[in-house]
């Protein structure tokens, strides 16, 4: 079976900086991804880590350790666009590569 | 680049009637795309697999005969909910799967569909 945590809200301050933590217990794992979610709108593709260790994008970075089952999000110098659900969602090597997703974490961003 | 399309974006129908979600991928092809439906305040649950000229693969649970899926082309699927019903009412989400870009998923806008 596939399992996928993520805390359910957090907030954090304009210009700080945030850690979403995303643990997954599944088999046939062909990578990680991030989303990010406005709220009545679709997915934006934010990351993707197949291998372990740090992939920075700006102000985003996500990070891998596949013996863990463990990524997380970090998202710096937050602005309040920020605000949004952030989906972590696990690929697997079946033939069509589905994506299977975690409950989201809705971040707040307060001035 | 890696845009899809999704239409309409919003529909109101009556009870008993069907309703055609078009997704379509702008400047890349797809042989994969995916339907999903998110209900408010939850994530995203994958109903079915769209393979460009074969049958689509459904999730456990989703009614394969009510939710009618066409993938004709690299850039086309459809989605037709038959027979709507008030429950059927969701957010309707299709993604593309561009095989050129480490098998990212990238997602449609979304179809917001309220059965009266």
């Amino acid at each position: 079976g596939q399992n996928i945590d993520q805390p359910t809200e957090m907030t954090a301050t304009e210009g700080a900086i945030v850690q979403i933590n995303c643990t997954y217990q599944t088999s046939g794992f062909n990578g990680l991804f991030w989303y990010q979610q406005h709220a009545g709108e679709a997915p934006t593709f934010l990351s993707y880590n197949v291998l372990d260790g740090l992939e920075e994008k700006g102000r985003f970075s996500s990070f891998l350790s596949r013996s863990k089952g463990y990524s997380y999000l970090l998202l710096k110098e937050l602005q309040m666009k920020d605000s949004a659900s952030y989906l972590c969602a696990v690929s697997h090597n079946t033939g069509f590569q589905k994506l299977v997703f975690g409950t989201g974490t809705r971040l707040l961003v307060s001035p | 680049g890696a845009v899809v399309s999704q239409h309409p974006s919003r529909v109101i129908c009556k009870s008993g009637t069907s309703v055609k979600i078009e997704c379509r991928s702008l400047d890349f092809q797809a042989t994969t795309m995916f339907w999903y439906r998110q209900f408010p305040k939850q994530s995203l649950m994958l109903m079915a697999t769209s393979n460009e000229g074969s049958k689509a693969t459904y999730e456990q649970g989703v009614e394969k005969d009510k939710f009618l899926i066409n993938h004709a082309s690299l850039t086309l699927s459809t989605l037709t909910v038959t027979s709507a019903h008030p429950e059927d009412s969701s957010f309707y989400i299709c993604s593309a799967r561009d095989s050129g870009h480490t098998d990212t998923q990238y997602f449609g806008p979304g179809t917001r569909l309220t059965v009266l």
